[in-house]
């Protein structure tokens, strides 16, 4: 089975520029969380979804972040504008479950703003 | 802030010997998971340990929870070079708000051939 597919891996862009970052989740599973791992912070919760809603955002950062699901295949995060602070690693996950299940995660999009 | 805390932050250890991994908590639990992040890639599941459990095993790895000292520990038994990585513990807290999963800052694990 696939599992969680993220695009693009590696994201390298100029401050204030659009960033939209792709996740496509394991079929089947309802849950789909959007995190950001960085050295200072480690790994922190952005937004999750529950049957393509959003459920909790109280992650979000600012208003430049936005999050949508416009189906069970596909989500997106969007930042806009970009700024070199929002260097990270940004990592899709899904699941059957909340908190209660495994999470399967995507291998993530290194995102470099300069 | 963070729910769950790994202990020691690194670790370093020769293969064939036993890797001891440490998580303080807390709040209260539902359930605690582990997770091994290799170098570049995503974290990946390990095992899941619900709270009125108090040990469990999935192959080389052996999971232990003492709700009384809200801690879990994560022994990885005859290591090998392919277990280098980091790893993370994960916890769904009683009254955490949509039982969300809160991760740890992680062990890094180096397993020397």
């Amino acid at each position: 089975d696939a599992g969680v597919i993220q695009s693009p891996r590696h994201e390298v862009t100029e401050m204030g520029q659009e960033v939209t970052l792709r996740c496509k989740p394991i079929s089947g599973h309802d849950y789909l969380f959007w995190y950001r791992q960085t050295m200072m912070r480690g790994l922190e919760l952005l937004i999750y979804f529950n049957n393509n809603v959003p459920i909790d955002d109280s992650g979000m950062p600012e208003d430049r972040f936005s999050a949508k699901m416009p189906n069970a295949s596909f989500s997106t995060l969007k930042i806009q504008p970009s700024e070199p602070r929002d260097s990270a690693v940004y990592f899709c996950a899904s699941s059957l479950g909340p908190g209660n299940q495994p999470q399967h995660f995507g291998d993530g999009t290194r995102l470099s703003i300069l | 802030s963070q729910q769950g805390e790994e202990d020691p932050q690194a670790l370093s250890i020769q293969e064939g010997e036993n890797a001891t991994m440490n998580c303080s908590y807390k709040t209260s639990i539902n359930n605690l998971q582990w997770y091994r992040q290799n170098s570049g890639r995503g974290l990946v599941h390990l095992i899941l340990i619900r709270s009125n459990e108090r040990e469990k095993h999935s192959g080389r790895l052996r999971v232990t929870l003492d709700t009384s000292k809200k801690s879990s520990s994560l022994l990885i038994t005859a290591s090998r070079a392919a277990d280098t990585a980091s790893y993370f513990c994960a916890t769904d807290a009683v009254g955490g708000g949509y039982n969300k999963l809160i991760f740890g800052a992680g062990t890094r694990l180096a397993v020397h051939p």
